[in-house]
């Protein structure tokens, strides 16, 4: 089993919806829980850092993390065309910034 | 400013070829990362910077050698590359490498190998 699991995708939304992404884990020790959005050939960009249970709104996304059922979610309203990429889970234990765990990447493609 | 330069943007280059990446920050961060990403897969980490040392080498083979002349500047030394090591190659910094840091990528550089 894997340390961290995401759907693949490809997730497919017509422009307007809401979107959910979602990453399980099992390692309890994990304390730290970012969303990367990486389009397609370039690097990953950081959206949403956060570190404790409960959630974290930034603009149109919201970041969900839910430590006793360890599960995390990004939720993406009003989505765009612009928004189609790839969303990274990934997370970190207490005490290192270096050992980052992502998630496989979900593929996620709004329409018009 | 969150930004991490990388240069070039594409490599092409064969396997007797030495050849080395860039990657640049300006945001006082103190650990710095290579990373190398296939398609359709997450970034792997290959070596972690902090404070300018080696800190982590995540058994990369050794035609693949790092190097940090300073804390806004890393390296990454390619010598006898093989095909399978065309790849996405990633760097990013944090402010160090304990507490709430978190990682900020560069865009990439595309690699090739003939």
């Amino acid at each position: 089993q894997k340390e961290v699991e995401q759907d693949p995708g490809p997730l497919s939304v017509p422009e307007g919806a809401i979107v959910s992404l979602n990453c399980t884990y099992s390692n309890s020790a994990f304390q730290y829980f970012m969303w990367y959005r990486q389009y397609s050939r370039k690097g990953p960009e950081l959206l949403m850092y956060t570190y404790s249970s409960g959630n974290k709104e930034d603009g149109r996304f919201t970041a969900q993390v839910d430590k006793s059922s360890k599960y995390i979610s990004l939720f993406i309203r009003d989505s765009q065309p612009s928004d189609s990429a790839t969303y990274l889970c990934a997370m970190r234990h207490t005490g290192t910034a270096s050992k980052l765990t992502f998630g496989t990447g979900t593929r996620l493609q709004v329409t018009l | 400013d969150t930004e991490v330069t990388q240069t070039p943007k594409h490599l092409v280059m064969g396997m007797t070829n030495k050849k080395s990446l860039k990657c640049e920050q300006h945001m006082g961060h103190r650990a710095m990362y290579w990373y190398k990403q296939k398609a359709k897969k997450p970034p792997e980490l290959m070596f972690v910077y902090s404070y300018e040392k080696l800190s982590i080498n995540e058994s990369v083979p050794s035609r693949f050698s790092p190097e940090c002349p300073n804390s806004s500047l890393l390296n990454l030394h390619l010598h006898a590359l093989q095909p399978e090591d065309s790849a996405l190659y990633l760097c990013a910094s944090s402010q160090g490498e304990q507490g709430r840091e978190t990682q900020y990528f560069g865009p990439g550089t595309r690699l090739l190998v003939l």
